[in-house]
């Protein structure tokens, strides 16, 4: 299994971001997908979860609205969509292989990609 | 402020057994499972130990958890250098929407 995120970088406040993640070494379209984000020098944080059909999304409150996660399964490729960016947004955004029927289950990981949101 | 209670900080020898806690309530670690990860300096998380005590295979049998009412915790045992990193628990959060993770804690093998 290997997860390759990228798209970081450094954005103004207020702007939008896209981060992907390619995916390789399982059947992509079998296994929901999610982010998780880990500000600098500090913990991991949930962002948000996609199934593997791409029928249902989840959010967490503090992207909820700004965010929008979605897959291409063609493309074996998970996408965050991030708009009105916040200096609090500012973390490694992780990409996670997830198990719906177990949250908190994340068995492989991307390397991350770093996303700075500063003026 | 987590939803998850981890203590900042741990330490031990190398040979120890130390624990790290993970306090939760009813609503998150009381009625669902518990998750352990592990993150190396510089390095992404790893899958330590998934419904409360299962090891995913590759983790050493040095590694364990268990869990008792609203708490849970990791035990690692013969302790090595290499065990020095941040360890973190997560479980089904209050909300609803999505799974928390507590603070982290940073294990110094001294």
């Amino acid at each position: 299994v290997q997860l390759l995120e990228s798209g970081g970088g450094l954005e103004q406040p207020g702007g939008s971001l896209r981060l992907s993640c390619a995916a390789s070494g399982f059947t992509f379209s079998s296994y929901a997908m999610s982010w998780v984000r880990q500000a600098p020098g500090k913990g991991l944080e949930w962002v948000s979860a996609i199934s593997g059909n791409g029928g249902s999304s989840y959010y967490a409150d503090s992207v909820k609205g700004r965010f929008t996660i979605s897959r291409d399964n063609s493309k074996n490729t998970l996408y965050l969509q991030m708009n009105s960016l916040r200096a609090e947004d500012t973390a490694v955004y992780y990409c996670a292989k997830y198990d719906f029927s177990a949250p908190g289950y994340f068995d492989y990981w991307g390397q991350g990609t770093l996303v700075t949101v500063s003026s | 402020q987590s939803v998850l209670t981890q203590p900042p900080s741990a330490s031990g020898t190398p040979g120890q057994r130390v624990t790290i806690s993970c306090s939760g309530s009813s609503s998150n670690i009381g009625s669902n499972y518990v998750y352990w990860y592990q993150q190396l300096p510089g390095t992404a998380p790893k899958l330590l130990i998934y419904r409360n005590n299962q090891r995913p295979s590759g983790v050493p049998d040095r590694f364990s958890g268990s869990k008792s009412g609203t708490s849970a915790s990791l035990a690692i045992s013969g302790l090595r250098s290499e065990d020095e990193a941040d360890y973190y628990c997560a479980a089904w959060g209050d909300s609803l929407s999505g799974p928390v993770f507590g603070g982290g804690t940073k294990l110094t093998v001294l």
